[in-house]
C-alpha cells in the first residue's frame, strides 16, 4: 500500500539543540500531519498542513515548533530549541483530498530523545 | 471540542476468545468514525471506517457499529488470534476539519 517515509528513525540530542524531522508523504497526497506519541499510547495531534499553510495546530504545537514543505520536497517538523518534554515518537501522516478525507497514512515514526 | 474515550487501557485474552473494546465519542457535528491499529514499531494503520450513523464497518474479522443514539463505536471480533496483538485506537474526524482525533488507545495482548 501507500508508504510514508520518515527520516531519521531515531535521534538523540541534547536539550536546547535544534532538530529537524523529515517526512516523505505519499505522492499526490495534499494534506500533511504531525502527531506526537508518548509511551506507545496516546496519539496527540500537533498540526496539519495544506497548500503550503498550517491549517490547524494544537496547544502542543509550541512556538519552538515549525513545519514547512519547501518546493514539494520533504514535509519537515523543526523544533528549536528542544526541551526534555519533547522526547516522544513523532508520526508524520498524509491523506488525499475529497473522499479520502480523514483516512490518514502514517509513517513508522521518528523517535526523539532529548537529554 | 471533539473527544474520544476508550476506557480500557489494556486487554489480555487467549486465542479464540471474543474481543470487545469500548469506544464512545463526543462531537457537535456528524463525524466519520475509525478504528486504527498500531503494531509494534509501526505507525497506526486504518482498520475500518464508517461514515454514516447506524452503519457497520467490517474488516479482517473485526466489526464496529456507528451508534448515534449511544455515541458509541465499539470494536468486536468473534475469535482473536495471537497476530491481533496490537494497540487499537478509536478515532473521529468531523465534517468541518481534517483533524483526526484519537482515543487513548487499548493495548490488546493475545496469549497463544
Amino acid at each position: 500500500g501507500p508508504k510514508v517515509l520518515q527520516i531519521p528513525s531515531h535521534q538523540i540530542i541534547d536539550m536546547g539543540q535544534m532538530v529537524t524531522l523529515n517526512c516523505d508523504p505519499v505522492s499526490n497526497h495534499l494534506y500533511f500531519y504531525w502527531y506526537k506519541q508518548i509511551l506507545g499510547q496516546q496519539m496527540e495531534f500537533l498540526v496539519n498542513f495544506y497548500n503550503g499553510k498550517v491549517m490547524e495546530k494544537s496547544k502542543l504545537f509550541k512556538d519552538q515548533f515549525s513545519v514547512e514543505r519547501p518546493d514539494g520536497s520533504y514535509f519537515t517538523l523543526k523544533i528549536q530549541p528542544t526541551a526534555l518534554e519533547d522526547s516522544a515518537v513523532y508520526f508524520c501522516a498524509s491523506s488525499p483530498s475529497g473522499t479520502g478525507h480523514g483516512q490518514l497514512y502514517f509513517g513508522e515514526g521518528s523517535k526523539l530523545t532529548v537529554l | 471540542g471533539d473527544s474520544v474515550t476508550q476506557k480500557q487501557g489494556q486487554v489480555t485474552l487467549s486465542e479464540d476468545d471474543f474481543l470487545f473494546i469500548n469506544c464512545t465519542y463526543s462531537t457537535t457535528t456528524y463525524p466519520t468514525l475509525f478504528w486504527y491499529v498500531q503494531y509494534p514499531g509501526q505507525g497506526p494503520q486504518l482498520l475500518l471506517k464508517v461514515t454514516t450513523a447506524n452503519n457497520k464497518g467490517i474488516s479482517r474479522g473485526f466489526e464496529a457499529t456507528y451508534d448515534k443514539g449511544t455515541t458509541s463505536f465499539h470494536l468486536q471480533k468473534a475469535s482473536v488470534q495471537e497476530s491481533d496483538s496490537a494497540v487499537y485506537f478509536c478515532a473521529l474526524v468531523d465534517l468541518a476539519g481534517y483533524k483526526l482525533t484519537f482515543g487513548t488507545g487499548t493495548s490488546l495482548l493475545v496469549d497463544p
